[in-house]
C-alpha cells in the first residue's frame, strides 16, 4: 500500500533563510508525489508535483522539491523563506488504481521576521 | 479555467439533525470528485471518492454517504449526525486522466452540538 511520512510536526525558521520540510514515502511501483499549501479555513492549493524527469522539481511561490529514490524522499525546499510562507504542508503519494491520493500527517511551518 | 464551489462554509448542527453539503465544480468534464474530512487542522482522511456519475467509493464506514446525481455535482449527507462527524469538510475535483493533481475547494467547518 502507499504512504507518505512527514517526521515533523511544525518546522520554525527565519525570514530569509533556507527551509525543508521533509516527506518519505512508501510506494509499490513508480512514485507519483505531490505538495500542498494550506492556509486556515481554506481548502489546500497545489504547489508541485513529481512524476518522472529530473530530480529536481520546481513549482509555485517560490517551492522546489528534490526527489531521492534511494532515501524514498521527496523533501519541500526554498531557498528564502517569508514570513507569508507560514503554512501548513502536506505531500502526497497517488495510490496505483490512479484514482486515491494518500496524504501526510502535515507539518506546520513557521517563519518568523 | 475551472472552479470548485463549496457550500455553506460554516455549519452548526444538533446532534441528530441530517445534513447535506454540496461540491460543485465548473469548467471541466468528467471529473474526478472526492470528500475529506479534516480533524484538528492536520490530516485528510478520505471519505468518499467518484469517478462518474452514480459512482461512489466509500473508503470508510461512517455515518456518511455520498452521491453524484449530476457530472458535476458531489453531496455528502447523513440522515442523522454524531458528535464526532464534527470537523473541517474538503471536497477536491481532479482531471479523470493522467497524473493530474486534485483542487481543493475552501472546505465546509461543520460543528456538531
Amino acid at each position: 500500500a502507499q504512504s507518505v511520512a512527514q517526521p515533523e510536526d511544525q518546522v520554525n525558521v527565519a525570514e530569509g533563510n533556507p527551509l525543508t520540510v521533509k516527506c518519505t514515502y512508501s510506494v509499490s511501483g513508480n512514485p507519483y508525489l505531490f505538495w500542498y499549501v494550506q492556509y486556515p479555513n481554506r481548502g489546500l492549493q497545489f504547489l508541485l508535483k513529481y512524476i518522472t524527469g529530473d530530480n529536481l522539481v520546481k513549482g509555485s511561490y517560490g517551492f522546489e522539491a528534490e526527489f531521492n529514490k534511494s532515501q524514498t524522499s521527496f523533501h519541500l525546499k526554498k531557498p528564502s523563506a517569508l514570513v507569508s510562507d507560514s503554512a501548513l504542508y502536506f505531500c502526497a503519494v497517488r495510490d496505483n488504481n490512479f484514482n486515491k491520493f494518500y496524504f501526510g500527517s502535515g507539518t506546520k511551518l513557521n517563519v518568523k521576521p | 479555467s475551472q472552479t470548485i464551489h463549496q457550500w455553506p462554509a460554516t455549519l452548526v448542527q444538533p446532534v441528530g439533525s441530517p445534513l447535506s453539503l454540496e461540491c460543485t465544480v465548473e469548467g471541466t468534464s468528467n471529473p474526478n470528485l472526492y470528500w475529506y474530512r479534516q480533524a484538528a487542522g492536520r490530516g485528510l482522511q478520505l471519505l468518499f471518492y467518484s469517478v462518474g456519475i452514480g459512482q461512489i467509493s466509500s473508503e470508510v464506514p461512517q455515518n456518511l454517504s455520498a452521491s453524484r446525481p449530476q457530472d458535476r455535482q458531489f453531496i455528502l449527507s447523513s440522515k442523522k449526525l454524531l458528535l464526532s462527524d464534527s470537523g473541517f469538510y474538503l471536497c477536491a475535483w481532479r482531471e479523470g486522466a493522467g497524473n493530474q493533481p486534485q483542487h481543493f475547494g475552501d472546505g465546509t467547518r461543520l460543528s456538531i452540538l
